[in-house]
């Protein structure tokens, strides 16, 4: 289907062990993005990435890895849970150019570390 | 630096208006409105450009005044689907595409 899909849509994990949100999106926007949201925080901004193999730091980076090999592929890393990343994560696309473009959102994931 | 919004949360009748507001610390190129519904991700709604370019919903208006870094979006003659947090996000130049977004206003239109 055409879209930003995200997977797994829910996630239980235990502190210390590793986990990868998966995030897939159809157009071939430039720019991914991905964001965590809390209470009270709004959406906060991970890492995001400008094309292929082009990834930087957000506003809360500490914690999390990504790569993108592929343009259409942007997953997220915790290399070892805590329970301060319990969030719900969403990942967005845009175009790139003149710009600025609106930004897409996936459904999200709740991940849940224990 | 996170813009701020206000109120944090607001309770309407249908058919009633509102004004949400944002505003930033530092100097802005353009603002974007997003509604999220309970439990679904945020969707787009309007992008406000310096210079005063707007590209966005029919049903809802936003303005964006530069010399204070402020933006409001009004919802005018509110209905039901109108509930939902919303959020502004700030661009401080045209690179990156990247957004601060506040902490939201949570609406609730009542019948």
């Amino acid at each position: 289907d055409a879209g930003i899909t995200q997977s797994p849509r829910y996630k239980i994990t235990e502190t210390g062990r590793q986990v990868t949100l998966m995030c897939h999106q159809t157009w071939s926007h430039s720019y991914m993005f991905w964001y965590r949201q809390d209470l009270g925080h709004g959406l906060r901004l991970i890492y995001y990435s400008a094309a292929a193999d082009i990834t930087d730091k957000g506003e809360v980076p500490d914690g999390y890895v990504v790569s993108r090999s592929k343009t259409e592929n942007f997953p997220l890393t915790l290399e070892s849970a805590t329970r301060s990343q319990t969030s719900v994560y969403f990942c967005a696309s845009s175009e790139r150019g003149s710009g600025p473009y609106e930004q897409y959102f996936g459904p999200g994931t709740r991940l849940t570390v224990t | 630096q996170q813009p701020v919004q206000s109120p944090q949360a607001v309770i309407l009748r249908e058919g009633e208006d509102a004004v949400i507001n944002c505003s930033s610390s530092k100097a802005l190129y353009s603002v974007h409105w997003y509604r999220q519904k309970h439990g679904e991700a945020p969707v787009f709604l309007m992008i406000l450009l310096k210079g005063g370019e707007q590209k966005g919903h029919e049903k809802i208006s936003a303005s964006f005044n530069e010399k204070k870094q402020q933006s409001s979006l009004y919802l005018t003659a509110s209905q039901l689907s109108y509930s939902g947090t919303y959020f502004c996000g700030t661009m401080n130049n045209n690179a990156g595409n990247m957004l601060t977004f506040g902490g939201g206003t949570r609406l609730m239109v009542k019948p």
